[in-house]
C-alpha cells in the first residue's frame, strides 16, 4: 500500500523552530518529486516546498523562503521540513505529498501533521 | 502566480440530484487542473485531473469539464458520502519550472 506518514508536528512559541518528517512506503521515493502542502484552520490549501528526486530543483513558496528548507534522504524513504523562524501564521496541518511524473497534479497524500504557532 | 477562485463557496444539494462546482485561473491553465475532495479529517483526494481524467478508483458520477481558464466539476448523482470539501488546482506551472502550484479557495459541498 503506498502511504506517507508525517510526524514532528507540535506547539512552539513564535520565532521557534521545528522539523517535520514524513516516511514514504509502497512506492519507489527516489523517483518522485515530493512536496508539503499546508492547510491553515478554516482556509485552502497552499502549496509550501518541493524537492525533486535528487534534490537538484528545490523551490518554496514566497511566504516561506529563508525560513523553511526541504530536504529529503531516498535511502531512508523520507522527506523533511526544517522550520525557523516560525509566526503565527504558519500554524496549519502540514501534508506530505507526492508528485506524479511530468506535469502531473499531487497524487498521494499524508494524513499531515499539526503546527500550532503560539505564546 | 496564477490565483484560482472557485464558486459557490458552499453548495447544498439534496441527495441524487446533480452539483455544479466552478472554477477559474487567472490565466489559462490548458488542460492542467485537477479537483481533490476533502472530508474533515482526512486527506485531501485527487478526483480529477488533466481536467476531465478520473482518477483511479473515482466513481463515475464525479466528471470533469473545461480548459483554459474555465472549469467545472460535476457530480451527476450525489451520494451523502460525497459531502465534502472540493478544491481545484492547476499545475500548468511546472512546464516552466515556474512554481507555485495553486489551489482554489474550495466549494463545500453539503448534503440537504
Amino acid at each position: 500500500e503506498v502511504q506517507l506518514v508525517e510526524s514532528g508536528g507540535g506547539l512552539v512559541k513564535p520565532g521557534g523552530s521545528l522539523r517535520l518528517s514524513c516516511a514514504a512506503s509502497g512506492f519507489t521515493f527516489s523517483t518522485y518529486t515530493m512536496n508539503w502542502v499546508r492547510q491553515a484552520p478554516g482556509k485552502g490549501l497552499e502549496w509550501v516546498s518541493s524537492i525533486s528526486t535528487e534534490s537538484l530543483f528545490i523551490y518554496y513558496a514566497d511566504s516561506v523562503k529563508g525560513r523553511f528548507t526541504i530536504s529529503r534522504d531516498n535511502a531512508k524513504n523520507s522527506l523533511y521540513l526544517q522550520m525557523n523562524s516560525l509566526r503565527a501564521e504558519d500554524t496549519a496541518v502540514y501534508h506530505c505529498v507526492r508528485k506524479d511524473p511530468g506535469t502531473a497534479p499531487f497524487s498521494v497524500w499524508g494524513q499531515g501533521t499539526t503546527v500550532t504557532v503560539s505564546s | 502566480e496564477i490565483v484560482m477562485t472557485q464558486s459557490p463557496a458552499t453548495l447544498s444539494v439534496s441527495p441524487g440530484e446533480r452539483a455544479t462546482l466552478s472554477c477559474r485561473a487567472s490565466q489559462s491553465v490548458s488542460s492542467n487542473l485537477a479537483w481533490y475532495q476533502q472530508k474533515p479529517g482526512q486527506a485531501p483526494r485527487l478526483l480529477i485531473y488533466g481536467a476531465s481524467t478520473r482518477a483511479t478508483g473515482i466513481p463515475a458520477r464525479f466528471s470533469g469539464s473545461g480548459s483554459g481558464t474555465e472549469f467545472t466539476l460535476t457530480i451527476s448523482s450525489l451520494q451523502s458520502e460525497d459531502s465534502a470539501v472540493y478544491s481545484c488546482q492547476q499545475y500548468n506551472s511546472q512546464q516552466y519550472n515556474n512554481w507555485p502550484p495553486t489551489f482554489g479557495p474550495g466549494t463545500k459541498v453539503d448534503i440537504k
